[in-house]
Order: structure tokens, then C-alpha cells, then sequence
């Protein structure tokens, strides 16, 4: 089984909606990041959380991040539909300062 | 514009052929990665390169092979691919080596196509 997981594995909503994607892990951390993939693009940090803080904020962005449960979510608010894209945690291992190990992904549709 | 730029943006190559995929990094970073991403597959990391020296080689077949001749450029040197190294591969960098708070700049990506 896979380090990052991600649920749902996709998700369509509609324009002005509240879109939450969840990231579970399983080893320790040091941080963890979100990034955003367009379409058969390169993939775009989006935000990234300490193991020591719970919650962190960047515009519609809200991330929150449990290590006792080894887990984090992304909230993002009033979507629009240009935030149709595919979303990716990813964990920095602790015990390995090379690897940061993506998820597979929430593929996110909001329609207009 | 992520500051990583990677040619070519697709490439079609049999399976004799021999190619290579190109990474440049304006960002003045130290850190290189290649990943691969595959259809329904977590993203996979090939290697790391840190200062032009390899640090990490994911088990990654030999018919796959870096070259960092300095800390700007990073090559993907391709020979005898089969049909399932079809995939998107990735070029990124970091300011350096994956220490806490760091993140990874990607570039577009190379489509490659092995028939």
C-alpha cells in the first residue's frame, strides 16, 4: 500500500461550492505539501504544512494536518471552475530527507 | 512559467531507438529529480541528483540513464524502451536536497511514447 492516499479519487462539484480532498499517510513526517496538476501538465506547489502546525491557510486554500491520525485535508472555498484539475499530497519522510512520495491524486471537475 | 523547462514536450520512439529528454532549471537550485507518471500510478521518483552528484537511483532499469553535467541541466538518456515505459516524466528541482520546508518546482513534462 502506498504512503499517500487520497480520497476521494475524484470529485465534481459546481461552481461556488466547498471542495474538501483527504490525504491519509502512514510514516512519520516531516511536512506535508498539496500540488496541482492541469491537465497532462507539470505539477504546481500549492501549499505545504510543518509536522508541528494543525492548520495553515492561503487564500481559498485551508490545510489541515492530524498526525495522530495521519491524515490532512484541503478545503478549497467558493471554487471556481478553473480549479478543475487533478490535486496531490505529498509526504516528506522523516527518517529520509530525499523523498517526498505523492499520492495518486483527487481529480476535482467544477463546473460552471 | 515554473522556471523548469523541458524539451521535447513529446516524444514517439521505437523500441531500438535511442533518445534523450532534456531538463533545464533557471532557478538556481541544487537539487534535480526525474519522476515518472504513469496512468492510475503514484508519481515515481527515478533519481536525485544534488550538486551534479546522484544521490538516489529508485531501482530504476538500466535502459534508463541520467546525466547532470551541472547544476542547471539534467538529461534522461533513453535505449531499448518497452511499451510500458510509455508515461509522462518529469523534470524538478529544488534549492536543496529535500530538507524540511523545502518544495520541488516541476516542469511540463516529456510525453513519451514507446511503440
Amino acid at each position: 500500500s502506498q504512503q499517500g492516499e487520497e480520497d476521494p479519487q475524484a470529485l465534481s462539484i459546481q461552481e461556488g461550492e466547498n471542495a474538501t480532498m483527504n490525504c491519509s499517510y502512514k510514516t512519520s513526517i516531516n511536512n506535508l505539501q498539496w500540488y496541482r496538476q492541469n491537465s497532462g501538465r507539470g505539477l504546481v506547489h500549492l501549499i505545504l504544512i510543518r509536522s508541528n502546525e494543525r492548520e495553515k491557510h492561503s487564500g481559498r486554500l485551508r490545510v489541515t494536518l492530524d498526525t495522530s491520525k495521519k491524515s490532512s485535508s484541503l478545503l478549497i472555498t467558493a471554487s471556481r471552475a478553473a480549479d478543475t484539475a487533478s490535486y496531490f499530497c505529498a509526504t516528506g519522510l522523516s527518517y529520509n530527507t530525499d523523498k517526498l512520495i505523492f499520492g495518486t491524486g483527487t481529480r476535482l471537475q467544477v463546473f460552471p | 512559467e515554473t522556471g523548469v523547462t523541458q524539451t521535447p514536450r513529446h516524444l514517439v520512439m521505437g523500441m531500438t531507438n535511442k533518445k534523450s529528454l532534456k531538463c533545464e532549471q533557471h532557478l538556481g537550485h541544487n537539487a534535480m529529480y526525474w519522476y515518472k507518471q504513469s496512468a492510475k500510478k503514484p508519481l515515481e521518483l527515478m533519481f536525485v541528483y544534488s550538486l551534479e552528484e546522484r544521490v538516489e537511483n529508485n531501482s530504476v532499469p538500466s535502459r534508463f540513464s541520467p546525466e547532470c553535467p551541472n547544476s542547471s541541466h539534467l538529461f534522461l538518456h533513453l535505449h531499448t524502451l518497452q511499451p510500458e515505459d510509455s508515461a509522462l516524466y518529469l523534470c524538478a528541482s529544488s534549492q536543496e536536497r529535500l530538507l524540511s520546508g523545502n518544495t520541488i518546482y516541476f516542469g511540463e513534462g516529456s510525453w513519451l511514447t514507446v511503440v
